[in-house]
């Protein structure tokens, strides 16, 4: 079964600096579809950008950026120019293949803080 | 607005008692996901449908079940409810069934069971 790992349960950030979320994934896949997600307080999932694994190029989104090192099998996110409304709990999931269902695996999750 | 509703946003129950989640999804999309969201689980997948079909099953209990009528709306029952059961319960659809298609997630029901 594949595992998704968040290892920063919290996080903070000055406004307008940049900070970056770290992700662990194992599987023995070579298809896959990794993503992150925003949970602001109001509990909505938001897509934030999604990473294709043959795609060797790393995602970008905005100030939205991602490090894929599928060797490695590591994720992370990284937020520019931190704004106040990125302050959300922040998911790495997994699209995992198998058996055509598509489900989502997801991490534990990291609380983004962001101080004015 | 993803598109995908939920109904109800909140939900407060007794012990023992069976509750309904409705979710309907986004319009043409064939595929239904609900996952659970609890503090000490976290986000875990608990069923899909696909077109009026039982796709795939996760991590749902025995007391739990679901289905996706020929509108392609779907509900998730709950049963015999005991107080681990309250979470935040989130539906999300999909048009296809390919890997690259994005599941887009409802506002989620919040279930106290008290």
């Amino acid at each position: 079964a594949q595992t998704v790992t968040q290892s920063q349960p919290e996080m903070s950030v000055q406004e307008a600096e940049t900070v970056t979320l770290s992700c662990t994934y194992d599987t023995s896949e070579s298809d896959y579809y990794l993503f992150w997600y925003k949970q602001p307080p109001s509990r909505q999932m938001i897509l934030v950008i999604r990473q294709e694994a043959y795609k060797q190029q790393n995602a970008t989104e905005n100030r939205f950026s991602v490090n894929f090192q599928k060797a490695a099998k590591s994720f992370s996110l990284k937020i520019s120019d931190s704004q106040l409304g990125d302050a959300a709990m922040y998911f790495c999931a997994f699209l995992d293949s198998g058996g055509s269902n598509y489900k989502l695996t997801f991490g534990k999750g990291t609380l983004l803080t962001v101080n004015p | 607005d993803s598109g995908v509703t939920q109904t109800p946003k909140h939900l407060i129950t007794a012990t023992g008692q069976r509750v309904t989640l409705r979710c309907s999804p986004r319009s043409g999309d064939l595929s239904v996901y609900w996952y659970q969201q609890s503090l000490d689980q976290g986000l875990q997948f608990l069923i899909q449908y696909y077109n009026g079909e039982e796709r795939a099953k996760g991590n749902i209990l025995e007391r739990f079940s679901a289905q996706q009528f020929p509108d392609l709306h779907s509900e998730l029952n709950l049963s015999s409810l005991e107080l681990g059961d309250s979470a935040l319960y989130f539906c999300a659809s999909r048009r296809t069934g390919w890997l690259w298609d994005e599941q887009y997630f409802g506002p989620g029901t919040r279930l106290t069971v008290t």
